[in-house]
């Protein structure tokens, strides 16, 4: 079925550093690619989003990349903070039965060491 | 603080037992989206009620079911618990059925089944 694959699963960065997230989807009429960060014990929030008319988007230290022919988009986060440390979610509109849902990611535990 | 009120925040039950989660969406959201997460997994949709009527369906079991209310809050029941049905449920809510717009989560309700 259409699914959403994200990679790594767990990445650990010095503070200060750079961290990036990658994810793929299946079903090439998605248009809608959010990411949310998720930390410990607490709900998901989004963090940025990008639509299939743009190719990146950024936001303070954070960015999202998106490659529609490759079907893969990417979370960069620049200057790590160990505040940064979560969990991070991608999400991709995928097709089901006669309408959309948002489908996500396996998720990234993101650790930014001190 | 999302504005989107889920209860009861923790629950504890047997196996065979019968629950309700119980979800509001933020004022003026008419979409509602459950999501089960179990231990160290990520999201996974279950099902969405735009405005009173169901609008897409996930994985979710015949023992579950929902619906949602004319004044928009929505219930999960979950029945003939099992051990693994022991999840973090989120409820999310929208202000449009398509996801592609931001969708708010609720603080979850933790699920225990012993």
């Amino acid at each position: 079925g259409e699914n959403v694959e994200q990679h790594p699963s767990t990445l650990s960065v010095q503070e200060g550093d750079s961290a990036v997230i990658k994810c793929t989807y299946s079903d090439s009429a998605s248009n809608y690619f959010p990411w949310y960060k998720q930390e410990l014990g607490k709900r998901p929030q989004l963090i940025i989003d990008i639509r299939s008319n743009v190719g990146e988007k950024k936001d303070q230290r954070i960015a999202v990349t998106l490659n529609k022919t490759a079907k893969h988009f990417s979370l960069h986060i620049t200057e790590t903070q160990p505040e940064d440390s979560a969990v991070y979610f991608c999400a991709a509109r995928i097709s089901s039965g006669s309408a959309r849902q948002l489908t996500f990611g396996s998720g990234t535990q993101l650790t930014v060491l001190p | 603080d999302s504005g989107v009120t889920q209860t009861p925040k923790h629950l504890i039950t047997a196996t065979g037992q019968r629950v309700t989660l119980r979800c509001s969406p933020r004022s003026g959201d008419l979409s509602v989206y459950w999501y089960q997460q179990s231990l160290d997994q990520g999201l996974q949709f279950l099902i969405q009620y735009y405005n009173g009527e169901e609008r897409a369906k996930g994985n979710i079991l015949e023992r579950f079911s929902a619906q949602q209310f004319p004044d928009l809050h929505s219930e999960l029941n979950l029945s003939s618990l099992e051990l693994g049905d022991s999840a973090l449920y989120f409820c999310a809510s929208s202000v449009t059925p398509d996801p592609d717009t931001e969708a708010f989560f609720g603080q979850g309700t933790r699920l225990t089944v012993v």
